[in-house]
């Protein structure tokens, strides 16, 4: 059974300072990983998609790398202002149906 | 294209009614999903369909039933509510090309139904 876990569960940065989060994964079989960044009440806006051939993938101030061998993922956020405060959270699609295993989520606070 | 829509968006129900909870796709997508998010957790699968008339339970499946007659729609029922199903639902589609599902594709979610059993 697949099982993801992130770390830090919270985490609260002054603004402008660069940051890790973690995302860990049980079964390397997967298809690709997803980090998702959820507001309070909010629904799930798509961050970031790394396939499972692939080693990293970056999007403005965002870096994620997958080391699929060692089932670990990584989000880099460079430059942290107080809009990137939310939960991130890391899905990894593997089984048949490509369905998505959930992390339990970072909530990131990022202070002005 | 809407994408994937939910409805209703909020709803509070009394232990052992029923309900539906309704989802619907215009991108021609054929697998869907059924997620459930308690405070401050991840999504949990529920149920999923490959395509019209195939379902299959998720992890916590129990409590819930599904259908799929159309590609589109992918209701789920709660038929006796209970106070552990207070949660939030959330739909996801995942396009299928004629190789089937990628690796590159990601599923799209819809905006989630927040569901209070009293």
């Amino acid at each position: 059974k697949q099982e993801v876990t992130q770390i830090p569960a919270a985490l609260s940065v002054p603004e402008g300072e660069n940051l890790v989060l973690n995302c860990s994964f049980t079964d390397s079989a997967i298809y690709n990983l997803q980090w998702f960044r959820q507001d309070p009440g909010k629904g799930l806006t798509s961050l970031l998609l790394i396939q499972s051939s692939q080693r990293e993938q970056t999007s403005g101030r965002l870096n994620a790398s997958l080391d699929k061998s060692s089932g670990r993922s990584t989000l880099y956020i460079a430059a942290s202002q107080p809009g990137d405060s939310a939960t991130y959270l890391c899905a990894v699609s593997s089984g048949s149906a490509r369905q998505l295993t959930f992390g339990s989520g970072t909530q990131l606070t990022v202070l002005p | 294209n809407a994408g994937v829509t939910q409805t209703p968006k909020f709803r509070i129900l009394k232990i052992g009614q029923s309900m539906t909870l309704q989802c619907t796709q215009d991108m021609n997508h054929n697998y869907m999903y059924w997620y459930r998010q308690d405070p401050g957790m991840g999504l949990k699968l529920i149920y999923y369909s490959v395509g019209a008339g195939i379902t299959d339970k998720g992890e916590v499946p129990n409590g819930y039933n599904v259908s799929r007659s159309t590609t589109e729609d992918f209701p789920l029922r709660l038929e006796l509510a209970a106070p552990s199903q207070t949660s939030v639902y959330f739909c996801a589609t995942v396009p299928q090309g004629l190789a089937g599902v990628s690796s590159y594709n990601e599923q799209f979610f819809g905006p989630g139904t927040r569901l209070t059993v009293l």
